[in-house]
């Protein structure tokens, strides 16, 4: 198994600021995604970070407005730019691991986002 | 779009089993069954998954119909802290796929 960790894991923003979110996994991964959950709501796909190129985004997500990097295979970041409200929610990520039969996907704890 | 419904909640009596359904008739023959749960403040953490044959492991058992187009969760002794938010979610196991998930069924479980 893989286990995640996400720095910070809440904070509090005023409008208009940037957050990066850091992931670390504490093993090699084939893929690193990330989620939002906005409150009382399901998990959301954001994107899809590939190790050495560009995330491949999901409908309704652009890189301007989250940025992913993926340097090597255990850590990404995922920014949160020019902030809104509307951007209160929970950013989770998560990692599938290679070498099980069934490609394993584990999530990291989160981190819980304020917008005032 | 999520390809499974599940009931929005229902809740069991701690040390009873919690047999929790889910729906999904227009499963491809190539996509898997998971289950995944999610306790309050906390990231979705795996269960169980299954393609055809029943599954069991320290956690719960998957009973998966026939046909494949339904499946039961079975906590077999509900605890308080398997009160959770419960996501039933088809994937294939293509190098690409991704883990959507729908609203999920709230589990409740009461002393």
């Amino acid at each position: 198994s893989a286990v995640i960790s996400q720095k910070p894991s809440r904070d509090i923003c005023q409008r208009g600021t940037s957050l990066t979110i850091q992931c670390q996994v504490d093993s090699q991964v084939t893929m690193m995604f990330w989620y939002r959950q906005q409150p009382g709501q399901s998990l959301t796909l954001i994107a899809t970070a590939n190790q050495g190129s560009e995330a491949t985004y999901e409908s309704g997500f652009v890189i301007d407005k989250f940025p992913i990097s993926r340097p090597n295979l255990t850590f990404s970041t995922l920014t949160v730019s020019n902030m809104s409200p509307e951007d209160s929610s929970i950013y989770l990520c998560s990692a599938r691991t290679s070498g099980s039969s069934y490609n394993e996907q584990f999530f990291g704890p989160g981190t819980r986002l304020t917008v005032l | 779009d999520a390809k499974t419904t599940q009931p929005p909640s229902m809740d069991c009596a701690e040390g009873r089993a919690a047999n929790l359904p889910c729906n999904h008739s227009t499963i491809s023959g190539n996509e898997y069954v998971y289950w995944y749960r999610q306790i309050h403040s906390q990231g979705p953490q795996y269960i169980i998954h299954g393609l055809k044959n029943n599954e069991t492991n320290e956690m719960a058992s998957l009973i998966i119909t026939e046909d494949r187009k339904s499946s039961t969760l079975i906590l077999p002794h509900a605890t308080l802290r398997d009160t959770a938010v419960y996501y039933c979610i088809v994937r294939s196991t293509g190098a690409n796929s991704k883990l959507t998930f729908g609203k999920g069924i709230t589990l409740s479980v009461r002393p």
